[in-house]
């Protein structure tokens, strides 16, 4: 059983730029989520996932925007990227309605924004 | 607005000793918990969950605590192990339209000297 894998693992964009991060789920989860964590704080919630459509957002502006494909892998597109951008984007995947266990993180990928 | 606050950024224990780590939230539609362990350069791992119904929730060595009256969860770790040196995230879950949503604190970074 794979779990979630993200990528790039790294990555380094100039202000303004716009960058698209990847996520593939870990087989069996059809729900996806994206956090973003600055340094020094714990993961916030960007959005949700399921069956392609985006089903709930946290506080983030419309130039944060994803989208899900029918193998349930998932991107996070930033616009007019900012300084303040730079954090860990994490991926989130689990089935639906199983909280018991929680959600299975990816490894996140490292943007920073100059 | 911190919906979901760890007011310690550290703690040392010895080795063989508990540790308790200390999680207060404010939100009480909020309807399970959960703590994830995060190890540099990897993604959040999920440790143990707690429903909001349930008081106390026992997996091997770990154990959370539920006050719910106090809204105050704990973690303890007992006996603590060098493994167990990681940053330790509180999480609460709850609805955002129709996606559940986790609402992390800053976390503790837990220090385990053998």
């Amino acid at each position: 059983e794979t779990g979630v894998t993200q990528s790039p693992t790294h990555l380094i964009k100039t202000r303004g730029q716009q960058v698209t991060l990847r996520c593939s789920s870990q087989s069996g989860h059809n729900t996806v989520s994206w956090y973003q964590q600055a340094l020094g704080q714990g993961p916030q919630f960007i959005f949700q996932y399921y069956r392609e459509e985006e089903n709930g957002r946290g506080n983030f502006p419309p130039r944060f925007s994803g989208l899900q494909f029918p193998n349930y892998s998932s991107e996070l597109n930033v616009n007019a990227l900012e300084l303040d951008d730079s954090a860990l984007y994490l991926c989130a995947s689990s089935p639906t309605g199983r909280l018991n266990y929680g959600y299975t993180f990816g490894s996140g990928t490292r943007l920073t924004v100059v | 607005d911190q919906q979901v606050k760890q007011n310690s950024p550290s703690l040392s224990v010895q080795e063989g000793r508990i540790s308790i780590l200390n999680c207060d939230y404010t939100n009480s539609m909020f309807d399970y918990f959960l703590w994830y362990k995060k190890y540099p350069a990897e993604g959040p791992t999920f440790l143990i969950s707690i429903s909001s119904i349930k008081d106390k929730n026992e997996d091997g060595r770990f154990t959370v605590f539920l006050n719910k009256s106090a809204k105050h969860l704990s973690l303890h770790i007992v006996p603590s192990q060098p493994g167990d040196s990681a940053v330790y995230f509180c999480a609460a879950s709850g609805m955002s339209g129709s996606a559940r949503q986790l609402t992390f604190g800053s976390g503790t970074q837990l220090t385990v000297l053998p």
